[in-house]
């Protein structure tokens, strides 16, 4: 199974950058890496996904290593709204649709 | 629009009761999953679903049935509901799988006495 090793809690500032990781040692060349959050009493939302290559959008920015064992994701300017807990997840292609989601990174933003 | 709408947001049943959770997306998405959340945890898939008319196991199954009759729902069911049915549950839903994101709605919490 394609999983996924994450940090279980971390702390920043507010208006702060946030670099949050995920290891993934044991990934295949056709997995996509994909972030959630899932803030309380939500259901998880989609943050960003890439295959191989960095990717921006109006959220965050994700930049995935070279051997794609690790990926970090880059909340530029952290702010309260931002606390939740933060899911990075495979999508394996031969695995029936089953993902397979960690505890995920609890992110507490300071005032 | 609403994306993935889930009814009813509680419920709480005896055991051995039944109800069905009703999923909804508007996004004209093929793929619906339904998930469990327990405490501290993260998603189980319990049911999937690829496209109207078909159904397949997840990771948990056992007590539960689903169906998707029309596109736009899922249905999942609990026949005789147990104290270790009582989660959170989360419908999902995509336009394909891999390459695209999952939207979620806000679930609804299950408590089984």
């Amino acid at each position: 199974d394609a999983k996924t090793t994450q940090p279980n809690s971390m702390e920043s500032n507010e208006e702060e950058p946030v670099h949050l990781p995920c290891n993934h040692s044991t990934i295949s060349g056709t997995d996509y890496i994909h972030w959630y959050r899932q803030l309380p009493s939500q259901g998880p939302e989609y943050v960003i996904h890439g295959l191989t290559s960095n990717v921006n959008n109006r959220m965050a920015s994700l930049a995935i290593a070279e051997d794609r064992k690790s990926s970090t994701l880059i909340l530029h300017r952290a702010t309260l709204r931002d606390a939740a807990v933060y899911y990075c997840i495979l999508t394996p292609m031969d695995s029936n649709y089953q993902l397979i989601w960690g505890a995920g990174t609890k992110l507490i933003i300071k005032p | 629009n609403a994306g993935v709408t889930q009814t009813p947001k509680f419920r709480v049943l005896k055991t051995g009761q039944s109800m069905t959770l009703l999923c909804a997306q508007d996004m004209n998405h093929e793929y619906m999953y339904w998930y469990r959340q327990d405490p501290g945890m993260g998603l189980r898939l319990i049911h999937y679903s690829v496209g109207e008319g078909t159904t397949a196991k997840g990771e948990v199954p056992d007590g539960y049935n689903v169906s998707r009759l029309k596109k736009q729902n899922f249905l999942l069911g609990l026949e005789s509901a147990a104290p270790s049915q009582t989660s959170v549950y989360f419908c999902a839903s995509s336009y394909g799988f891999g390459n695209s994101p999952l939207h979620f709605g806000n679930g609804t919490r299950l408590t089984v006495t």
